[in-house]
């Protein structure tokens, strides 16, 4: 078990740029989250996936966000013209989860830093 | 939304003493969590509460579930270097999958 991995850890890109996270959580589980987390905030909730299905999404994932997990195990996060608020961490989680809107141990991944100029 | 409430925001101890946060909320969490983040990296589970009352201990931390349901303590004893970071409490967001996380309680360990 080697945890849930993220990639990159850090992207610079101009504004207006396209950016796409990847990650790859804990082999066994079968949920995925996305957070953001900025300077002196604790992380926030984006969406969440159980198996390939993605059944929540935040009001702070505006339609320039997208997310897919398309055969139930990596995540995509992809952000459409960026724009320098969206400059943060990018934190991706898992959990096995069975019963529905029962939360789970949730485990982090390392991040991916975006820096927006 | 729920939201979480941490004190202190920062802590400045010497090595070796005991260290004691807390979280509180104004809605009932089922469950709650203390994480750690060090710069630069995800947050790391230290110790999951699920049921009112539960005092549960991870090697020097001990974290207890509030009677109330409405908060929750983190405490380290003998604090050491490594112990330098910051301390998330978080909970599930009105009885779903997703977490909402407390601002942190910065942790620095004088040596």
């Amino acid at each position: 078990d080697t945890g849930v991995s993220q990639n990159p850890r850090h992207k610079i890109t101009k504004r207006g740029q396209n950016v796409t996270f990847r990650c790859d959580p804990i082999s066994e589980h079968n949920r995925l989250y996305w957070y953001r987390q900025t300077l002196g905030q604790g992380p926030e909730f984006l969406t969440y996936f159980q198996n390939e299905a993605q059944l929540e999404k935040s009001r702070l994932l505006s339609d320039r966000f997208s997310a897919e997990r398309p055969k139930g195990s990596f995540s995509t996060l992809e952000i459409q013209r960026t724009e320098q608020g969206d400059s943060a961490m990018y934190l991706c989680a898992s959990s096995y989860g069975v019963w529905a809107s029962v939360a789970d141990t949730q485990y982090f991944g390392p991040g991916t830093r975006l820096t927006v100029l | 939304g729920q939201q979480l409430n941490q004190s202190p925001q920062s802590m400045f101890i010497q090595e070796g003493e005991d260290v004691s946060m807390n979280c509180t909320s104004s809605s009932i969490f089922n469950t709650w969590l203390w994480y750690k983040q060090d710069p630069g990296e995800g947050p790391v589970l230290l110790i999951a509460l699920y049921k009112a009352g539960e005092l549960t201990s991870n090697g020097r931390l001990t974290a207890q579930f509030g009677i109330t349901r409405k908060d929750s303590f983190l405490n380290i004893s003998a604090s050491i270097p490594s112990d330098v970071g910051i301390y998330f409490c978080a909970g599930p967001q009105g009885g779903s999958e997703k977490l909402v996380f407390g601002k942190g309680t910065k942790l620095t360990v004088n040596p």
